[in-house]
């Protein structure tokens, strides 16, 4: 069974203190690894999708790696209006549905 | 920049009853979902359409669901004799192609009581 881990659950970060949240994964024919932001409220924002092992894609503050087991979203001197829920998605080959982890929460204060 | 639109944005309704919830997706997208987000938990894939049909669904999305596109713009979810175990978010998704990062609506909430 497809499964989506997301580490940490919560994470506090000053203004300017880089870090990196995990996402690990497990399915039958990884189609593609997708990163949303997901404001209070709302639906969740897209952010990247990512197709196979050592692709990197990039955006501002934000760069999403994949491993054939794990993602890393690498957020570089962030800022308190990164602060929102990183959620974490696969599809795999078996259809078209995302399957998404339970997220990680982040606030970063100034 | 294009928006998935979800009307409405707060829905409470008593247990029993039917509800409709609906979605104008970005006009040149092909592929719809609906997903939902019960408070605290993760967010699950309801039912994916393509083609004028349903390509996908899930556990989920039994009798009690039904999904619609009555015309060229707007795609609705149906929920039939409501439980409180209903009361979630709901959001609407869309895409231009197969394995595109989707994008979702704001998301209706249905409250049940």
């Amino acid at each position: 069974e497809d499964q989506v881990t997301q580490s940490p659950e919560a994470l506090r970060l000053q203004e300017g203190e880089s870090s990196s949240l995990n996402c690990s994964y497990t399915v039958s024919g990884l189609r593609g690894l997708f990163w949303y932001r997901q404001d209070p409220g709302k639906g969740p924002e897209f952010l990247f999708t990512l197709y196979s092992a050592g692709e990197e894609k990039e955006k501002e503050r934000l760069k999403a790696t994949l491993t054939k087991k794990e993602s890393f979203l690498h957020i570089t001197a962030p800022k308190p209006e990164d602060s929102a829920t990183y959620l974490c998605a696969v599809r795999d080959n078996q259809g078209g549905k995302l399957i998404f982890g339970q997220g990680t929460e982040l606030s970063v204060k100034p | 920049e294009p928006e998935v639109t979800q009307t409405p944005s707060h829905q409470v309704t008593q247990m029993g009853q039917e509800v409709i919830l609906r979605c104008v997706p970005i006009s040149n997208h092909l592929y719809f979902y609906w997903y939902r987000q019960i408070l605290g938990q993760k967010v699950e894939f309801l039912v994916s359409f393509y083609n004028n049909e349903i390509s996908e669904k899930s556990e989920i999305f039994d009798d009690q669901f039904s999904v619609e596109r009555p015309d060229g713009s707007n795609f609705t979810l149906k929920i039939r004799s409501t439980k409180l175990e209903d009361s979630a978010m709901y959001f609407c998704a869309s895409s231009e192609r197969d394995n595109y990062g989707y994008t979702f609506g704001s998301g209706t909430r249905l409250t049940v009581v």
